[in-house]
């Protein structure tokens, strides 16, 4: 079974620049989730998709941050404009889907995306 | 009331030593305590997890222990490999939902 893809791997921009991170997730998958992962914390997060809807953006900076998952399907996290502190590794996991039976669903975590804001 | 506290920051070990990381909570609705292991350049990948309605639970080489009065779970590592050397994360979340509260996470050294 194909994991969680993203990319790109690594980006380098700098600051006030826009940039975008790409998921797939693992097919049949229902729940998508952006995490933010700052060098020397875990990972926290940013937005979750239950299919094509959100389901929880309550740590999301939505003055420069926006997120999408167009058709249920892959999903896009940007950033615009990019400040200092958002360098950070960006990490997009899934799950089967949201509670079904009121236990915690796993989630599958692709490799993430290094951003560096210079 | 949010946060999860894991400790030690770091912990290097020598093949076959016993490693303890240590995760402490304060709210009370959390039911959830799952254990990540992430490998550099990769992300984090489930170990095992475990609720509150059991004190301990194994597999494998890994066991958590679980104390619901201390609010406090640990991540205990039987016969450490030089393989084990990653980053672990504690997390937990509320019954009802898969929002996962991570802890600030413990790298380990096993040294053959």
């Amino acid at each position: 079974e194909a994991g969680v893809a993203q990319s790109p791997r690594y980006k380098i921009i700098e600051k006030r620049q826009s940039v975008a991170f790409w998921c797939n997730p693992i097919s049949g998958h229902a729940t998508l989730y952006w995490y933010q992962q700052i060098l020397g914390q875990g990972p926290k997060l940013l937005i979750q998709f239950q299919n094509n809807g959100v389901v929880d953006d309550s740590q999301l900076p939505k003055d420069r941050f926006s997120a999408e998952r167009l058709k249920g399907v892959d999903s896009t996290l940007k950033i615009q404009p990019a400040k200092l502190e958002d360098s950070a590794v960006y990490l997009c996991a899934s799950s089967l889907f949201l509670l079904a039976s009121g236990d915690q669903e796993t989630q599958y975590f692709g490799p993430g995306t290094r951003l560096l804001v210079l | 009331q949010q946060q999860v506290k894991q400790s030690p920051q770091s912990l290097i070990v020598q093949k076959g030593g016993i490693p303890i990381i240590n995760c402490a909570y304060e709210n009370t609705a959390f039911d959830y305590f799952p254990w990540y292991q992430q490998f550099p350049g990769k992300g984090p990948a489930l170990l095992i997890a475990i609720r509150p309605d059991v004190s301990e639970k194994k597999e494998g080489r890994f066991t958590i222990s679980f104390n619901k009065s201390a609010k406090q779970f640990s991540l205990h590592i039987m016969d450490s490999q030089p393989g084990d050397s990653a980053t672990y994360f504690c997390a937990a979340s509320k019954h009802n939902t898969d929002k996962l509260i991570f802890g600030t996470g413990t790298r380990l050294q096993v040294f053959p």
